[in-house]
């Protein structure tokens, strides 16, 4: 069965640290990766898009790294803001005429001043 | 572009009752879906449209209906509530299915079914 599981489930952590969310898939045939943001009350918003050839990404603070041998991904966000305090969501895509998503449950990331 | 939105943001039914999700989006984009979101779970696809005039079922079509008479607008009618139902709709529209192609999310329709 096509999974997408994330970890941890959930995070605290203090402004201006780093922190690491974790992502492992099944799915396959595997078409890309990518990292949503979701802010509560509002719909995921696309962080990063990574094709099976990629292997890292970076959309400002956020780097998103792809290993598709061992079929994990993770995403470091550096140097947090309050602002990040969201959820986030790994969605892996099937190849096919769908392109179906398969989303992870998410990891809820909570920054403290 | 005011990109995917839906109406309404919030609402409260009463089993049996039925209601009409309005999903509408000014992209130009073939591809419109459906998800739902319960409480730690991933988004489940309800149902997708690849262009006007054709949808298809996702993961958990059971207890819903779709339409697609226009490119713009893509409405989810649920006819018997159930509380099985309560839940955040999310509707979400891409230009193809292609890998890369990304998918626009609205903000959502906070749904509860008592």
């Amino acid at each position: 069965k096509n999974q997408v599981e994330q970890s941890p489930q959930s995070l605290i952590i203090l402004e201006g640290k780093n922190c690491t969310l974790q992502c492992n898939y099944t799915v396959s045939p595997f078409s890309n990766l990518r990292w949503y943001k979701q802010d509560t009350g509002r719909g995921p918003v696309s962080l990063t898009i990574m094709t099976f050839s990629e292997n890292t990404k970076s959309n400002g603070r956020y780097t998103a790294t792809l290993d598709a041998d061992t079929k994990q991904s993770s995403l470091h966000i550096t140097a947090s803001q309050l602002s990040d305090s969201a959820s986030y969501i790994c969605v892996v895509i099937s190849t096919g005429n769908t392109g179906k998503l398969i989303f992870g449950q998410g990891t809820t990331l909570q920054v403290k001043p | 572009n005011a990109g995917v939105t839906q109406t309404p943001k919030f609402r409260i039914l009463k089993i049996g009752q039925s209601m009409t999700l309005q999903c509408t989006q000014d992209m130009n984009h073939n591809y419109m879906y459906w998800y739902r979101q319960d409480p730690g779970m991933g988004l489940k696809l309800i149902y997708y449209s690849v262009g006007a005039g054709i949808t298809d079922k996702g993961e958990v079509p059971n207890g819903y209906n779709v339409s697609r008479s226009t490119t713009e607008d893509f409405p989810l009618r649920l006819e018997l509530a159930a509380p099985s139902q309560t839940s955040v709709y999310f509707c979400a529209s891409s230009y193809s299915s292609r890998g890369p192609d990304e998918q626009y999310f609205g903000p959502g329709t906070r749904l509860t079914v008592t």
